[in-house]
């Protein structure tokens, strides 16, 4: 059963452009997580999306950040215009959803801004 | 915010058990205890979680009070690549609280 996949896992963009990145959760998990880590920081959470709803993005930026999770393929967490302060490690994890279930998270995407 | 207060960091030397404490006096009844490490920039990694009664898996033992207010997270025989920050996560059991909040961890480092 593979884990979690991120992909790309190093993202490279200009000041201004849009960074898409991906996250295909394990066989059978309905329930995705998106957390930033800044340089030196912690996780911090972004928001919760199960297939076809967002339930929780009480930690999204107001602007320029969105994500998805659609009824066939990958979640995607979208950062349009992006700027500097936008650079760091994109985490997601995903869940079956049901109680008493673990999280297991991907690798990462490492966003970098030029 | 992190319902959990952990000490900065901890040392330990390599082979001996590592037992890494947590506080969280305001969990609730519907809330349980996680515990993740996340070594150097690598994505978080799951080691077990409980409710109230002790667990043990292939990785660690967790030791929760009986009252629930703390826990302990114990690592049987450290060895240099369980050097890492361990976080200790109470999550609500499932809706739409039920996100892991991250604090800032403990950070282990295991001596030679």
């Amino acid at each position: 059963n593979a884990g979690v996949m991120q992909n790309p896992r190093h993202l490279v963009r200009r000041r201004g452009q849009e960074a898409r990145l991906r996250c295909s959760p394990m066989k059978g998990h309905s329930h995705v997580y998106w957390y930033r880590q800044l340089p030196e920081e912690g996780l911090k959470f972004m928001v919760y999306l199960q297939k076809e709803n967002i339930i929780d993005e009480s930690g999204m930026p107001k602007e320029r950040f969105s994500a998805e999770f659609p009824k066939e393929g990958p979640s995607i967490l979208r950062i349009q215009q992006v700027v500097r302060g936008d650079s760091a490690a994109y985490f997601c994890a995903s869940s079956p959803g049901q109680e008493n279930t673990e999280a297991f998270f991907g690798q990462g995407t490492r966003l970098t801004v030029v | 915010d992190a319902k959990t207060t952990q000490p900065t960091s901890m040392d330990c030397a390599e082979g001996r058990a590592a037992n890494l404490p947590c506080n969280h006096s305001t969990i609730s009844g519907n809330e349980y205890v996680y515990w993740y490490r996340q070594i150097h920039s690598q994505g978080p990694q799951y080691i077990i979680h409980g409710l109230k009664n002790n667990e043990t898996n292939e990785m660690a033992s967790l030791i929760i009070t009986e009252d629930r207010k703390s826990s302990t997270l114990i690592l049987p025989h450290a060895t240099l690549r369980d050097t890492a920050v361990y976080y200790c996560i109470v999550r609500t059991r499932t809706g739409a609280n039920s996100k892991l909040t991250f604090g800032k961890g403990i950070t282990l480092s295991v001596r030679p």
